[in-house]
């Protein structure tokens, strides 16, 4: 199973929104609404921050939104805040009944 | 308050076996699949292993197949990771991390890792 496909870096600056994307297949991202976002902060744990492709955990700023189109999932920060600065890691469940992560992404608030 | 503590962690030597335990409380345990996701130094997060709320289902990421196995202890709220054969590549943290209840793929608490070292 290879990791899902994200952009290594985007950069925002604050107040503008920024979106995330993360590329699988049809036997993972495409083919379930099980598509979860992690934030990590350096030497923190990840955070959840999306699950089920669009919902929220109770919490986690109305800022994070999810979406799926085919078989790519994105993570979208709107109002981009300095505290967003993280690395973001896409995951998804798999055909396989296995848990595949992102590459992840580096944001950077400018 | 909902916590998991991993322990068990260490320095193996390449080919040797170590035992991890997560120990769980602040929830009732025996509700929830729990997994092992490990990340390497300056990595991203790799899902490792996940066990159902009974222990009748068990996945594995397609490297350690047949060389690590998850368990689960509901009368002591821990889960384990008996890890055998290692390697170089399995060096780095390892975490227990509890599914959702409605999206068991999805991991709302994590602990604060156990460190594993493959090295000779």
């Amino acid at each position: 199973q290879s990791a899902l496909t994200q952009p290594a870096s985007v950069s925002g600056s604050p107040g503008q929104s920024i979106t995330i994307s993360c590329t699988g297949t049809s036997s993972d991202v495409g083919g379930y609404n099980y598509v979860s976002w992690y934030q990590q902060h350096p030497g923190k744990v990840p955070k959840l921050m999306i699950y089920e492709v669009s919902n929220r955990p109770s919490g986690v700023s109305n800022r994070f939104s999810g979406s799926k189109s085919g078989n790519t999932a994105s993570l979208t920060i709107s109002g981009l805040q300095s505290e967003d600065e993280a690395d973001y890691y896409c995951s998804s469940y798999t055909r396989r009944s296995t848990l595949v992560f992102g590459t992840g992404t580096k944001v950077t608030v400018l | 308050e909902v916590q998991l503590v991993e322990s068990g962690g260490g320095l193996v030597q390449p080919g040797g076996s170590l035992r991890l335990s997560c120990a769980a409380s602040g929830f009732t345990f025996s509700d929830y699949w729990i997994n092992w996701v490990r990340q390497a130094p300056g990595k991203g997060p790799e899902w490792v292993a996940n066990i159902k709320q009974d222990g009748s289902e068990k996945y594995y990421v397609e490297s350690v197949k047949g060389r690590f196995t998850i368990s689960r202890d509901n009368a002591k709220d821990s889960l384990y990771l008996q890890m055998n054969s290692l390697r170089a590549e399995d060096t780095a943290e390892y975490y227990c991390a509890r599914g959702l209840t409605t999206d068991y793929a999805s991991f709302d608490y994590w602990g604060q890792g156990t460190l594993v070292t493959v090295s000779a």
